[in-house]
């Protein structure tokens, strides 16, 4: 059982250029959100999505576009990188259901913007 | 609003001490509150959730949290901190209003020998 797979691992982008983050999950899982880790900072939401075709901004989406054309995958696009974006970011995935709400997380992708 | 405040953004406690993490949330209804552990260079694994069964939760690794309603908390305990608990704990709410979860800013865990 794979999880929650996201890739790149890590990727270094100049000032402007443009990448897509791709997260897939294996769990049936209806929810599935982007968060951003800096220092010091938490985990602050992008973007999250409570089922195939729906998505919905979260505290902190400029710079950043999603799309969730399947229930198993959530990609996050970043189409004018800026240092700004330097950070770590986490995809997660949960069931919608009230007691199994608790989030699976991937790996983690470190995204260098120079 | 929506928040969920975590008090201390470094603890550092000697091994075999009591280890006490503190999450308050913000929520005008019971909601489901849970606890991460991050360990470095690596991803956020779920040390323990509350649902609503029992206020005091047990989860791995020893740690347990007791959900207060009274004082909106739900801190982290464990009673003997191992050099191995080092790592980074996070508070997460879900707002089942709102159909995502929270988290806290996170707390690092230091164990002196």
């Amino acid at each position: 059982n794979a999880g929650v797979t996201q890739t790149p691992k890590f990727r270094i982008l100049k000032i402007g250029q443009s990448m897509t983050l791709q997260c897939t999950q294996d769990m049936n899982h209806n929810y599935m959100y982007w968060y951003r880790q800096d220092p010091g900072m938490g985990l602050k939401l992008i973007y999250y999505s409570v089922g195939a075709g729906i998505t919905d901004k979260g505290e902190v989406p400029n710079g950043y576009n999603v799309s969730r054309s399947t229930t198993e995958d959530f990609p996050l696009r970043l189409e004018l990188a800026a240092p700004s974006q330097t950070s770590v970011y986490f995809c997660a995935s949960s069931y919608s259901q009230a007691m199994n709400t608790e989030a699976f997380f991937g790996q983690g992708t470190r995204l260098t913007v120079v | 609003a929506q928040s969920v405040t975590q008090l201390g953004s470094h603890v550092s406690v000697s091994e075999g001490a009591l280890v006490l993490l503190r999450c308050n949330y913000s929520s005008s209804v019971p909601p489901y509150l849970f606890w991460y552990v991050q360990y470095p260079n690596q991803g956020l694994q779920l040390l323990l959730k509350y649902t609503s069964a029992a206020t005091l939760v047990k989860g791995i690794n020893g740690f347990e949290a007791e959900f207060k309603k009274s004082e909106t908390s739900f801190h982290l305990t464990k009673p003997s901190a191992h050099m191995s608990d080092a790592a980074e704990y996070f508070c997460a709410v879900f707002y089942s209003s709102a159909s995502k979860i929270i988290f806290g800013s996170g707390t690092r865990l230091s164990i002196r020998p």
